[in-house]
């Protein structure tokens, strides 16, 4: 299995652009996490959804930040407009059914830098 | 509000010599516990989980944890480490029927020949 596909991998952008990040979970995964890691905050859970719908995105730092699920095989995290701030390597996981005690499979990252 | 603590940002340690990455978590109900590995430039990958039952879990690459409910830790170790072993190690509790998974800050290990 190709694992989970993150794209891209790096993106500078300028304050004010939007910016999408787009995800592939492994196929047959039932759940997908999107995670922002910075040094300051550490890795912290935005938002994840559960067969395509959205159980808690209580994470989502502010309105700017959006995500969706089309489909079982591709998410997308949206920044509009983004900010210095939003400066973060941001990951994309996948596990078989939700949180609990399920293994979570990672992607390599995105890598945002806002000038 | 849940917390998990890992008690050391960095940890330096010789090839071949044992170590231990502390783990305290903050929930007075049950939990799943995890150990989670990164590379450098990578993202995370699982090395081993507590859901319940016996409180020594053994991983990959050799470490091993042991849940200890009464001091509430969750300590990661290795016997022998290898240079391959140098990255930063995350610590993650869950509480069961929560939605929510918390991270602790990370430890990084760094290997001396």
């Amino acid at each position: 299995d190709a694992g989970v596909i993150q794209s891209p991998r790096h993106e500078v952008t300028e304050m004010g652009q939007e910016v999408t990040l787009r995800c592939k979970p492994i196929s047959g995964h039932n759940s997908l996490f999107w995670y922002r890691q910075t040094m300051m905050r550490g890795l912290e859970l935005l938002i994840y959804f559960n067969n395509n719908v959205p159980i808690d995105d209580s994470g989502m730092p502010e309105d700017r930040f959006s995500a969706k699920m089309p489909n079982a095989s591709f998410s997308t995290l949206k920044i509009q407009p983004s900010e210095p701030r939003d400066s973060a390597v941001y990951f994309c996981a996948s596990s078989t059914r939700g949180l609990g005690g399920e293994t979570q499979y990672f992607g390599p990252g995105t890598r945002l830098l806002v000038l | 509000a849940q917390s998990v603590t890992q008690l050391d940002s960095q940890v330096p340690v010789f090839e071949e010599a044992p170590v231990e990455l502390r783990c305290n978590y903050s929930s007075s109900v049950s939990v799943y516990l995890f150990w989670y590995v990164q590379y450098p430039n990578q993202g995370l990958q699982l090395l081993l989980k507590y859901l319940s039952g016996s409180t020594l879990v053994k991983g990959i690459n050799g470490f091993e944890a042991e849940f200890n409910k009464s001091q509430t830790s969750f300590h990661l170790r290795k016997p022998s480490v290898h240079i391959s072993d140098t990255a930063e190690y995350f610590c993650a509790q869950v509480r069961r029927s929560a939605s929510k998974i918390i991270f602790g800050s990370g430890t990084r290990l760094s290997i001396r020949p």
